[in-house]
């Protein structure tokens, strides 16, 4: 059971827009800690999508974008592309952990 | 830009302890705290711990309290994380990552390749 809760799966068509939602609570994304965002395609190591809720790392379309309001964020894809399809990963820090936590990840299919 | 590479695969009976390198090139290598996170077959990532070279400061997950270990050869700029007391479960690719930035609680930028660790008797 992750601290950080995303739906397991999404899909969408080529040229559409999907969101993954990240859950979390008051120890965590609720106390004001950034949330991360990871695209991971198979067989490779993450890659950092988007840092600080909303910012972008050079490099990353602005096809992707982040937001975070109250205890949860949110990943928005725009323009859907099939190498887009992936696996993505939010990740925050819980202080009553004291650890940093990851969602449990969410696949996404591109029809 | 920096790069990190990680030693290669290894296989361990269960109660063994396994080492894991992770060499950082290309930048200072000082200047930003060091994680390790794992992933299990089909299974999501797990962060373990966390290393500062600027002063080998270390942070480790309540979970693996006790059987990690992180250490670094600064002459080698190379990073080492330990797993002892090995069970069926620690069976997974373990990765290095760094820290995005100066933000302690920062996302991690700059992956290793990762290094499986299949733990089997």
């Amino acid at each position: 059971q992750s601290v950080l809760t995303q739906p397991p799966s999404v899909s969408g068509v080529p040229g559409q827009g999907v969101t993954i939602s990240c859950t979390g609570s008051s120890p965590n994304i609720g106390a004001g800690y950034g949330v991360h965002w990871y695209q991971q395609l198979p067989g490779t190591a993450p890659k950092l999508l988007i840092y600080d809720n909303t910012n972008r790392p050079s490099g990353v379309p602005d096809r992707f974008s982040g937001s975070k309001s109250g205890t949860s964020a949110s990943l928005a894809i725009t323009g859907l592309q099939a190498d887009d399809e992936a696996d993505y990963y939010c990740q925050s820090y819980d202080s009553s952990l004291s650890a940093w936590v990851f969602g449990g990840g969410t696949k996404l299919t591109v029809l | 830009q920096v790069q990190l590479v990680q030693s290669g695969a290894e296989v361990k009976k269960p109660g063994a302890s396994v080492r894991v390198s992770c060499k950082a090139s290309g930048d200072t290598f000082t200047t930003y705290f060091m994680h390790w996170v794992r992933q299990a077959p089909g299974q999501g990532l797990e962060w373990l711990g966390m290393f500062n070279p600027n002063g080998g400061y270390t942070h480790y997950a309540q979970t693996f309290e006790g059987r990690v270990a992180v250490s670094m050869d600064a002459s080698t700029t190379t990073v080492y994380m330990d797993l002892s007391s090995l069970r069926s479960e620690d069976t997974a690719v373990y990765y290095c990552a760094r820290r995005h930035g100066p933000n302690l609680w920062g996302g991690m930028d700059v992956w290793g390749q990762g290094t499986t660790v299949i733990v089997s008797s």
